[in-house]
């Protein structure tokens, strides 16, 4: 089973429409974190977020937002007045303890954003 | 901070042939990962060092794939005996260990094997 599902494959929006990445997770742990990373066409992953297990508290920083809801698994991404720079693919991973000293990180499929102008 | 450096960017070869890939990681970090990602999926964890020791294989890495981190500092991955399944993006990032570490990321080594 995937432990980090991002159902969108591709997304494609008008400059300034606001838009929202899902990604839905499994774990069993009570301790673990979650992160998105924004791949450009250059192709280096650039981190964005992570937020731990125990912090629901939604965050704003700019034109981005993240709702993490726990009751649903769930760690949406929330772009406003998105941009054409904006267009990349978006990824949403899972980190884990796997024993005393080892985070293993488990990834989307990744969620293409096509901003158009 | 220069970041995490990958080298080369490209790599076009044979069937059959060995390719040897370097990752540089942001010079503070004791954490290094590979990752293997291919086109339309996201990327998948290989292999993992703490320093020099390497800790953590996945299933994903068969004989023909060796990594080392000598001293600690820049890695190598080397693969022998390329196949076409191999061509993929071959991601390097790097971390200060510590419960909530965040991973940075190279740009990438893009293998095609012909």
């Amino acid at each position: 089973a995937q432990k980090v599902t991002q159902a969108q494959t591709e997304i494609s929006v008008v400059e300034k429409e606001d838009v929202t990445l899902d990604c839905v997770y499994e774990t069993r742990d009570t301790t673990y974190y979650l992160f998105w990373y924004k791949q450009p066409p250059s192709g280096e992953l650039v981190f964005l977020i992570r937020r731990n297990s125990f912090d629901e508290q939604n965050e704003i920083s700019g034109r981005y937002s993240w709702n993490f809801q726990k009751s649903t698994s769930s760690f949406n991404f929330t772009i406003t007045a998105s941009q054409v720079v904006d267009s990349a693919v978006y990824f949403c991973a899972l980190s884990e303890r796997v024993d005393g000293n080892f985070n293993k990180f488990y990834f989307g499929s990744g969620t293409k954003l096509n901003v158009k102008p | 901070d220069t970041g995490v450096s990958q080298n080369p960017r490209h790599k076009i070869t044979k069937r059959g042939q060995n390719v040897t890939f370097r990752c540089d990681p942001i010079s503070e970090h004791n954490r290094l990962y590979w990752y293997r990602q291919t086109l339309g999926q996201g990327p998948e964890f290989l292999t993992y060092f703490q320093n020099e020791a390497q800790l953590e294989k996945s299933r994903l890495l068969s004989d023909r794939f060796s990594a080392e981190r000598p001293k600690g500092s820049f890695s190598t991955l080397e693969i022998q005996r390329t196949e076409q399944g191999d061509s993929a993006m071959y991601l390097c990032a790097s971390s200060f260990g510590s419960t909530n570490e965040k991973l940075l990321f190279g740009s990438g080594t893009q293998l095609s094997v012909l």
